[in-house]
């Protein structure tokens, strides 16, 4: 069975320190691979996704980059944090479009990250 | 792009009662899912409808995608604690790109 793991669980970094959080996946190749971004109470917020190793697609321009070094690993780094950079971060994988429906997609535990 | 707009935000009821959230769009829909997000967690897939005037159900759960595909909607028969969360609907971005648009949920307590 496939397993989705983000670490780490909560985060608190000062404002302007780095970032990286990542996501691993396990039990399928080939998956899409998702950043989301949830401030509190509010809904999700697609920041990257990708389809390969090395492909990535942004979806709102900011301070943060995504990176997929290997084919079920996604990361999402920052070189200096902003206050509105706090949020709920949720990695999620989809089986690949391939000409079929779109498939559901699976989010892994999420880390809560506020900057200080 | 495509957009899903969902009502209502919010919703409180008294535990027993029942529930309705929708999802709508000015555009015709390829197919919407839906998610549930407890307080705390993360969304789990629920379900998918694809065809016009579909109905799926899962134990009190009601699923309905519109006849025009330009709406849908979760009703909950006699709600239970369990119940609370968040429900999102989403939808496939236009031209069949790889990825999701997410309505921005409706938020569901529960009274006992």
């Amino acid at each position: 069975s496939q397993t989705i793991h983000q670490w780490p669980a909560t985060l608190v970094q000062p404002v302007g320190s780095p970032l990286s959080l990542e996501c691993t996946v396990e039990g399928t190749s080939n998956p899409n691979l998702y950043w989301y971004r949830q401030a509190a109470g509010r809904g999700l917020q697609l920041l990257f996704y990708s389809v390969g190793i090395g492909q990535i697609s942004s979806e709102v321009p900011q301070n943060l980059s995504a990176s997929r070094p290997q084919d079920r690993q996604f990361i999402l780094s920052s070189k200096k944090l902003l206050l509105s950079d706090s949020g709920f971060y949720l990695c999620a994988w989809s089986v690949r479009y391939g000409g079929q429906l779109l498939r559901e997609q699976y989010f892994g535990p999420g880390t809560r990250l506020t900057v200080t | 792009g495509q957009q899903v707009m969902q009502i209502p935000q919010y919703q409180h009821v008294q535990e027993g009662e029942d529930f309705t959230t929708y999802c709508n769009s000015s555009t015709t829909l390829s197919n919407i899912q839906w998610y549930k997000q407890r307080p705390g967690g993360h969304p789990v897939f629920l379900i998918q409808l694809v065809k016009s005037g579909e109905v799926k159900k899962q134990k009190r759960l009601t699923f309905q995608f519109g006849e025009a595909k330009k709406n849908s909607s979760l009703h909950i028969t006699a709600t239970q604690t369990t119940d609370v969360g968040t429900y999102f609907c989403a939808t496939i971005t236009q031209g069949g790109s790889e990825k999701l648009v997410f309505g921005k949920g409706t938020k569901l307590t529960v009274n006992p």
